[in-house]
């Protein structure tokens, strides 16, 4: 149980263009979703945490007109990535809470973004 | 600031070893203590966690022992097989207020050679 859908796992776009990634508890309903973005070799680091039908509270530093997060349902998060420039190639995860479980989070399996 | 601090930044065992990987952190509201294993292109993955009133956790060959003192605790992988090769990340919780916000340490990479 607790699975976490991400997609797509792997895209490649055009500068200039905006990228939608899809988070998606697959058996649990998650009040809250985390996104984080990785670069190689290097930690995690949270971009921002959305509460469903609520606005997405960032961290510092994350620019929200750049990185629109929606969290419309119970069940799904998208996160935007606007008018992609090369410097957002990244790797990123969403990770989603499930009230009822002793974790505090479960993660997907990332979304490798590369903008050309 | 870094609130939670992971050595080494890598780590080479032969088969069968015991790496040991350590964490300390600073905040003492932390109060859920989690290993994540990654393997290249996926998402971390719950290994073990343990939360301050225990000294220290095993399931299977993974221990996490933790010193709640000197705000520090580790994970211990036995008998290590090569198929732990991956990157470990230690990481802290504070409840409910915060979301379960997770604070994660930089990282080992672990290569187990066979």
């Amino acid at each position: 149980g607790a699975v976490v859908s991400q997609h797509p796992s792997w895209v490649i776009c055009k500068s200039g263009t905006s990228v939608k990634i899809e988070c998606r508890s697959l058996d649990f309903q998650a009040t809250t979703m985390f996104w984080y973005r990785q670069f190689p070799k290097q930690s995690l680091m949270l971009m921002a945490t959305s509460n469903e039908g609520s606005k997405a509270t960032y961290e510092q530093g994350v620019e929200k007109d750049k990185f629109l997060i929606n969290h419309a349902s119970l069940t799904l998060s998208t996160l935007t990535v606007t008018s992609a420039h090369p410097e957002d190639s990244s790797f990123y995860i969403c990770s989603a809470r499930n009230r009822y479980s002793n974790q505090p989070q479960h993660f997907g399996d990332g979304t490798r973004l590369s903008i050309l | 600031q870094q609130q939670v601090k992971q050595s080494p930044q890598s780590l080479i065992v032969q088969k069968g070893g015991i790496p040991i990987i350590n964490c300390a952190y600073e905040n003492t509201a932390f109060d859920y203590f989690p290993w994540y294993q990654q393997f290249p292109g996926k998402g971390p993955a719950l290994l073990i966690a343990i939360r301050p009133d225990v000294s220290e956790k095993k399931e299977g060959r993974f221990t996490i022992s933790f010193n709640k003192s000197a705000k520090q605790f580790s994970l211990h992988i036995m008998d290590s097989q090569p198929g732990d090769s991956a990157t470990y990340f230690c990481a802290a919780s504070i409840p409910r207020g915060s979301n379960y916000k997770l604070t994660f340490g930089k990282g080992t990479l672990l290569t187990v050679n066979p």
